[in-house]
């Protein structure tokens, strides 16, 4: 049974701090894995998409892996700003239109 | 990627009333899911929205207290029968297209709150 982690829980950075959100999980056999963004009580915004066959996929100052032999995704967040606090959401697809999702690590970017 | 808008976005709720979700699409698509997410929690699957056929429901969820429907590619509605405070959720509708990149698109969510 698949099974997504995402550490830390929790994180509060300084503005303009790089960051890296840790996302693993156990059953290497994925089609995709998927990073989101959320806003308390909202719903879920995608950010980046990675195929199992891909190792990386960039969209401005987000960046995000993908090793699937190790089970591991992580999401680069360059130059954090106030306005990225959200909790994320790493969520992978393993076929039969099942999708496990971890978590989340709430954020807090400090002006 | 598609649109997809939520009624009501929120809603205080009596407990034992019933309240019906919609999610409505701006493109046609294959697949239309709901989750749940309770208060801290992260995302479960409730069950997938078949167009014109009875969902499909995940385990410890049933369709008396989660009636869905479907009519068309575009729409679908979610009933959350006689509430109790522990079905205080938010409830989103997602979708992905068959043979698409697999990406899932989710709705602003529907945040109730069960008296």
């Amino acid at each position: 049974k698949q099974e997504v982690t995402q550490i830390p829980a929790a994180l509060s950075v300084p503005e303009g701090e790089n960051l890296v959100l840790n996302c693993s999980f156990t059953d290497s056999a994925i089609y995709n894995l998927q990073w989101f963004r959320q806003d308390p009580g909202k719903g879920l915004t995608s950010l980046l998409l990675i195929q199992s066959s891909q190792r990386e996929q960039t969209s401005g100052r987000l960046n995000a892996s993908l090793d699937k032999s190790s089970g591991r995704s992580t999401l680069y967040i360059a130059a954090s700003q106030p306005g990225d606090s959200a909790t994320y959401l790493c969520a992978a697809y393993t076929g039969g239109f099942k999708t496990i999702f971890g978590a989340g690590t709430r954020l807090f970017v400090k002006a | 990627s598609a649109v997809i808008s939520q009624k009501p976005s929120r809603d205080i709720c009596q407990r034992g009333t019933s309240l019906t979700i919609q999610c409505q699409v701006d493109s046609q698509v294959t697949m239309m899911f709901w989750y749940r997410q309770q208060p801290g929690q992260s995302l479960t699957l409730i069950a997938t929205a078949n167009q014109g056929s009875e969902a499909t429901y995940e385990s410890g969820f049933v369709i008396d207290k989660f009636p869905i429907s479907r009519p068309n590619l575009t729409f679908s509605t979610l009933t959350v029968s006689n509430m109790s405070p522990e079905d205080s959720s938010i409830y989103l509708c997602s979708v992905a297209q068959v043979g698409g990149s697999g990406e899932l698109f989710f709705g602003e969510g529907s945040r109730l709150t069960v008296l």
